[in-house]
């Protein structure tokens, strides 16, 4: 089936980027996606991508794709306080199973002054 | 305020007690689904529903029940809990869409003893 890998942890300082990665195996996804998740709140859509995109850029967040690979990336500039939080990378086949999204382990972000 | 409730938020109960975590949306989302989220295993769907009516398995439905008798609720049934399903629960809404955004809940905390 599906598999989406996340690497667990990643600390930063305020002020500088962070990279979050993810690697994929449905070489059939057609969005992918990136869920910020707050201490104790569900999880909310912070950016997505289309698979036939090398790049998206939203404010501070800067999505990379690398389909080849099944890469994904999101890099978030001058990071702060308010960034610490669970982020998700997820996969979607098609628009018609909006359902049947999956999602890696998450990396925990933590923010550093 | 389009939101997606769940209630109990947290719950201890012990072996083999059913319970009922109910979710409702107020959004008219079509689609809805739940998931459970363990450490270091990320989220995984345990059934989603398409419409009223209409439901399916995801990837880990076993111990689980569910039902779509109206388009706002989608409670999720545990016939007769078991430890190994202690874990933090997310209801989730969406309705087809160009990129199909996923509305979480705020998540129910079960502990089974």
């Amino acid at each position: 089936g599906e598999d989406v890998e996340q690497s667990l942890f990643l600390s930063v300082r305020e002020g500088d980027s962070s990279v979050i990665n993810c690697t994929y195996t449905d070489s059939s996804s057609t969005y992918l996606y990136w869920y910020k998740q707050e201490p104790g709140a569900g999880l909310q859509l912070l950016t997505y991508i289309f698979s036939n995109m090398d790049m998206k850029q939203d404010q501070r967040l800067t999505v990379l794709l690398n389909k080849k690979d099944k890469h994904l990336s999101l890099r978030i500039a001058d990071t702060q306080t308010g960034d610490s939080a669970i982020y998700f990378c997820a996969e979607s086949p098609d628009t018609g199973t909006a359902s049947k999204l999956t999602f890696g382990t998450g990396t925990r972000l933590q923010v550093t002054l | 305020e389009a939101q997606v409730t769940q209630n109990p938020r947290y719950l201890i109960t012990v072996t083999g007690k059913k319970l009922t975590v109910t979710c409702s949306q107020n959004m008219n989302h079509e689609y809805m689904s739940w998931y459970r989220q363990d450490p270091g295993l990320g989220l995984r769907q345990i059934y989603y529903s398409m419409n009223v009516e209409v439901t399916d398995k995801g990837d880990v439905p076993e111990g689980y029940k569910v039902s779509r008798k109206e388009k706002r609720n989608f409670p999720l049934i545990l016939e007769s809990p078991s430890p190994n399903q202690t874990s933090l629960y997310f209801c989730a809404s969406c309705t087809p869409s160009s990129y199909n955004e996923q509305f979480f809940g705020p998540g129910t905390r079960l502990t089974v003893l």
